[in-house]
């Protein structure tokens, strides 16, 4: 079964440090697509990042890193030089390769920014 | 202009009651869902529907009826509502096959059930 497990459920940092937030999944298909959202204080839910599992190439957008290895069925997200508008909720998520339109989500990670 | 809006954003409504979601999406989308998030922050699909028909179904009680008019609108009723129906009720929507590029998110109804 399709399963994505974040097992840090609360992270605390101090402004300007960097930070990683796991997510580790299980999936037997070979083709899948994976996902991180932000959900902030206010509450909506924000689409980060995208990835397919034939791209293991990491991605930088700013501040913001994911790390994809399919040999440890990894893809963690880094942010560095952490800010407190970056405190949030953040979701990894699969695809469930026998629906692709439904999205399996991890239970979340409360990052939290101290200034 | 909001992609996806639902309405309302709070609600607060008394056991065994019955209330409505609804949802309207702008963005051309052709599939649009339902997801659930409970008091511990889990999220899971309810329902989706693609064109104004029914694809998934996930388990959810029969108290939960979702009806889409048509593709831009989907709309959640739920009946003798439960304290356990409080939560978070998320609205989404997609391009059909293209959900791998990722959902847009409505901003959420936060249902109170007392």
């Amino acid at each position: 079964a399709q399963k994505v497990t974040q097992a840090q459920t609360e992270i605390s940092v101090v402004e300007k440090e960097d930070v990683t937030l796991d997510c580790v999944y299980e999936t037997r298909d070979t083709t899948y697509y994976l996902f991180w959202y932000k959900q902030p204080p206010s509450g909506e839910l924000v689409f980060l990042i995208r990835r397919n599992s034939f791209d293991e190439q990491n991605e930088i957008s700013g501040r913001y890193s994911w790390n994809f290895q399919k040999s440890t069925s990894s893809f963690n997200f880094t942010i560095t030089a952490s800010q407190v508008v970056d405190s949030a909720v953040y979701f990894c998520a699969l695809s469930d390769p026998l629906n692709t339109d439904k999205l399996i989500f991890g239970t979340g990670t409360r990052l939290q920014v101290f200034p | 202009d909001t992609a996806v809006s639902q309405t309302p954003k709070y609600l607060v409504t008394q056991m065994g009651n019955d209330k409505s979601i609804k949802c309207e999406q702008n963005l051309g989308h052709d599939t649009m869902y339902w997801y659930k998030q409970d008091s511990k922050k889990f999220l899971k699909i309810m329902f989706s529907y693609n064109n104004k028909e029914l694809i998934i179904n996930e388990t959810v009680p029969n108290r939960f009826s979702p009806k889409s008019p048509d593709k831009a609108h989907l709309n959640l009723h739920i009946n003798s509502l439960e304290l356990g129906d409080s939560a978070v009720y998320f609205c989404a929507s997609s391009l059909s096959g293209t959900a791998n590029y990722g959902y847009t998110f409505g901003s959420g109804t936060r249902l109170t059930v007392v």
